[in-house]
């Protein structure tokens, strides 16, 4: 069955980065794309953007652009993200998915991982 | 951007009422719409692709309409299982942008 496990809760003090790793099994890891989204406390949903396994291209959203980097590695069929220049605000539970939102096949999701940003 | 303006942000409601869940896109979208049900501590699933395809193994007290700027979830008899919270995503455009979501909640 598919599976997404990700890497334990992190803390790190702000101007840090972060690196999450969403280890994929259960189908073939090339085929398809990695999103990753976010949820801070008390709000919503946040798309970051995506990662393209086999092609190797990215689509970031704009509020991201220059501290973000996705990447995968095919070998392990694991996906990353790092995020770099760390604020109080990207405190949050970072979820790694396989999501093809316009197709009927099921979405699956990590597990998520807390990243809390503290002086 | 597209703009997703989810409503109402909240509501409360008993096990059996119908409700509805409105998701209006700052532009046009087609039907490049999907709802989410998210609960505290678990991943988000998809409910609905399509703006109004069921996902397999979904209940089918819920189903979603729309095309366009305007789009609805809606439970017909809601279970205790449904309290949650509830987003839109359009995945028309880049950035894919979320709802603002719509909390579920037991009168």
């Amino acid at each position: 069955q598919v599976q997404l496990m990700q890497s334990g809760n992190e803390v790190k003090q702000p101007g840090a980065s972060v690196k999450v790793s969403c280890k994929a099994s259960g189908y073939t890891f090339s085929s398809y794309d990695i999103s990753w989204v976010r949820q801070a406390p008390g709000q919503g949903l946040e798309w970051m953007g995506w990662f393209n396994a086999y092609n190797g291209k990215a689509n970031y959203a704009q509020k991201f652009q220059g501290r973000v980097t996705m990447t995968t590695d095919t070998s392990t069929s694991t996906a990353y993200l790092e995020l770099r220049n760390l604020r109080s605000d990207d405190t949050a539970v970072y979820y790694c998915a396989r999501d093809l939102p316009w197709l009927s096949e099921s979405d699956y999701w990590g597990q998520g991982t807390l990243v809390t940003v503290s002086s | 951007d597209i703009q997703m303006t989810q409503s109402p942000s909240s509501l409360s409601a008993s096990v059996g009422d119908r409700i509805t869940i409105t998701c209006r896109a700052s532009q046009g979208i087609r039907n490049d719409l999907a709802w989410y049900q998210h609960k505290p501590g678990k991943a988000p699933k998809r409910l609905i692709y399509a703006a109004s395809s069921l996902q397999s193994g979904v209940p089918s007290r819920f189903s979603g309409s729309g095309s366009g700027t305007e789009f609805t979830l809606t439970i017909s008899s809601l279970q205790p299982e449904d309290f949650a919270t509830y987003y839109c995503l359009q995945h028309n455009a880049y950035p894919w942008t979320f709802g603002q979501g719509t909390k579920v909640e037991i009168k």
